[in-house]
């Protein structure tokens, strides 16, 4: 099974609303990343997670709260979001130390009013 | 730091037409990986090759090609016989090196390919 599943496809929210995106895989990957693509521009990393622990952060606002509760999983919390964080979210996996295996999720196509 | 340019914006090309969209990198790691993607409108980045720093062999998957040359730093994608459903966004990336186990993609800035019938 070589897929990282990624859940909703689409989410819409308000500024004051609470959401989180979600990533799954199963395919032993204990390297998972969360990558932000606005239109037109390419993806941009945000935060990678090593044997489920943080280890890099790009300088991103507090108002997105990564987690990774177990080897398989791995989510994004959304709080007080704005308009300009509107953009599609990417989840990848890898196997730690072999970057050339490096699957992406389908990605959350998400929209802030 | 690491950097990837795609000097092509976009292209535009009738269907049939071969087209190549160039990539070039700067590095000064020693070993990185290089990668094309391919990225439809549903917005799925699906992976088309990989390559490592120590293998400069070109490599042919149908209609696809690509061409890794360290000594010019590039590493282009062809496209024989292109088709409607070609058309894309297409990214070249590089890896960083290892950091505490994971590793970076860096991207390009993109080439959106348009093949027209």
């Amino acid at each position: 099974d070589t897929e990282v599943t990624q859940t909703p496809k689409h989410l819409v929210m308000g500024m004051t609303n609470k959401k989180s995106l979600k990533c799954e895989q199963h395919m032993g990957h204990r390297a998972m990343y969360w990558y932000k693509q606005k239109a037109k521009k390419p993806p941009e990393l945000m935060f990678v997670y090593s044997y489920e622990k943080l280890s890099i952060n790009e300088s991103v606002p507090s108002r997105f709260s990564p987690e990774c509760p177990n080897s398989s999983l791995l989510n994004l919390h959304l709080h007080a979001l704005q308009p300009e964080d509107s953009a599609l979210y990417l989840c990848a996996s890898s196997l730690p130390g072999r970057p050339e295996f490096k699957y992406f999720g389908p990605g959350t196509r998400l929209t802030v009013l | 730091a690491q950097k990837v340019t795609q000097a092509q914006t976009e292209i535009s090309v009738v269907e049939k037409e071969d087209v190549t969209l160039d990539c070039v990198y700067e590095t000064r790691d020693t070993t990185y990986y290089l990668f094309w993607y391919k990225q439809p409108p549903s917005g799925e980045l699906v992976f088309l090759i990989r390559r490592n720093s120590f293998d400069e062999q070109n490599e042919i998957s149908g209609r696809y090609s690509w061409n890794f040359q360290k000594s010019t730093s590039s590493f282009n994608f062809t496209i024989t016989a292109s088709q409607v459903v070609d058309s894309a966004v297409y990214f070249c990336a590089l890896s960083e090196a290892y950091l505490q186990g994971a590793q970076k993609l860096v991207f390009g800035q993109g080439t959106r390919l348009t093949i027209n019938p």
